[in-house]
Formats: C-alpha cells, sequence, structure tokens
C-alpha cells in the first residue's frame, strides 16, 4: 500500500491564487520530505527538501518565497504556489525517504503527484 | 553539475521483443542507482534498485551497472504492451539528494 499521500490529486485555479499541497508519511515518520517539480516531457526536478522544525532547503533557481515549505511534524509537508500564475502549472510530486532514513540505500517514497493547473 | 543522462526516444520496440534502455550518470562516488516507470500524468514507480557492478535479475527485468564507465542499464524482455512508458534514470548523490535522468520514453508496439 501507499507509503506517502499527497493531496490534492488535481487543482484548478485562477491566477494570483495560492495553492496548498500536503504530503503526508503514513505508519513512519519522515523528518525530511522531499518535492519535485515536473513539466510535459521533461523530467522531475527538485525544487526543495523540507525538514521538520527548521527552514527547508531550497534548489537554485527555485524562489523561496514563492513556493512555501513547511514540515510542521513528523509526518507532515506542505508546499503552498503563493500568487500563481500559469507558468507554475505543471505536476508536483513530494517523496519521503526510505525507512531507514535519508542516506539509506533504498529508494524514496513518492506520493500521487499533483497537477497544478492555473488559468 | 552532476548529470544523469538518457535518450529521450522515443524507443519502439516490437512486443514479445528485448527492450534495454541505457543511462550514463557523471559522479563517479555515485553509489545507488534506481529505474522508474512513469505512466503519463502519474507518479513515478520503483522498477529496480541497483548498488553494486553486474547484473541484477527481477522477474522480466534486468539491471546491469558498469560503476567504472559509469554507465547503467535496464533490458526489459518479453516487451509487453502495458511496458509502454516513460522509464527514469535516477542515481543518489553522496548526500540524501536523487538526480533523475530525463527519462526515455518505451513504446511496444503489438
Amino acid at each position: 500500500g501507499a507509503v506517502v499521500s499527497q493531496h490534492p490529486s488535481w487543482v484548478i485555479c485562477k491566477s494570483g491564487t495560492s495553492v496548498k499541497i500536503e504530503c503526508r508519511s503514513l505508519d513512519f515518520q519522515a523528518t525530511t520530505m522531499f518535492w519535485y517539480r515536473q513539466f510535459p516531457k521533461q523530467s522531475l526536478m527538485l525544487m526543495a527538501t523540507s525538514n521538520e522544525g527548521s527552514k527547508a532547503t531550497y534548489e537554485q533557481g527555485v524562489e523561496k518565497d514563492k513556493f512555501l515549505i513547511n514540515h510542521a511534524s513528523l509526518t507532515l509537508s506542505t508546499l503552498t504556489v503563493t500568487s500563481a500564475h500559469p507558468e507554475d502549472s505543471s505536476f508536483y510530486i513530494c517523496s519521503a525517504p526510505p525507512r531507514g532514513g535519508p542516506k539509506s540505500n533504498q529508494p524514496q517514497h513518492f506520493g500521487d503527484g499533483t497537477r497544478l493547473s492555473i488559468l | 553539475q552532476k548529470e544523469v543522462e538518457q535518450n529521450s526516444g522515443p524507443l519502439s520496440v516490437p512486443e514479445g521483443a528485448i527492450a534495454s534502455l541505457n543511462c550514463t550518470y557523471s559522479d563517479r562516488g555515485s553509489q545507488s542507482f534506481f529505474w522508474y516507470r512513469q505512466y503519463s500524468g502519474k507518479s513515478p514507480e520503483l522498477i529496480m534498485s541497483i548498488y553494486s557492478n553486474g547484473d541484477k535479475e527481477d522477474g522480466r527485468f534486468t539491471a546491469q551497472l558498469n560503476k567504472a564507465s559509469q554507465y547503467v542499464s535496464l533490458l526489459i524482455r518479453d516487451s509487453q504492451p502495458s511496458d509502454s512508458a516513460t522509464y527514469l534514470c535516477a542515481v543518489r548523490e553522496s548526500a540524501s539528494k536523487i538526480i533523475f535522468g530525463s527519462g526515455t520514453r518505451l513504446s511496444i508496439r503489438p
């Protein structure tokens, strides 16, 4: 069964709206979660790493004031796209490290993704 | 900038044949390698992981790793139409970050 739950799966909203995406680890604690963005026919690009109880680490070129990340508990990380515009339309996917921890050799657990469409 | 390179395809293979997907990576210190399958509009799902040189087989899938050549491949035997998808090669950096290739689109023709 799924070990990472992501919600919502699909959002359509007007330009200027802020959109919040939730990522929950199920029956395990994740002190770190990863947020990816994928444009059509392109690969997953890591946007940021959220850290429970501290600030997120953003990848180069990702606007931290636009993509707000909060990791308030050991099972929940949220990504808020503030004042979204059509160019923010994309597929956003979260993932959690393997149960052995971020540096384990095991693969990450991915959420089902959120398709965001800004009109 | 550490990179993972894949041929974008599309790679067209007849049903029942062997599909061969290739990937090269730039970080010689990488230790963990993964192949994910992604259907359109869906999240990636893990197909294979490999950590040491040589072959690793799981059902119709075989992953091959050659660290000296910085090369990892995925073979799919007896290809089925349901195997049609984009296959992502992923490499774990020395820290916790995973870098994905751009993906290879595979099409299995009946």
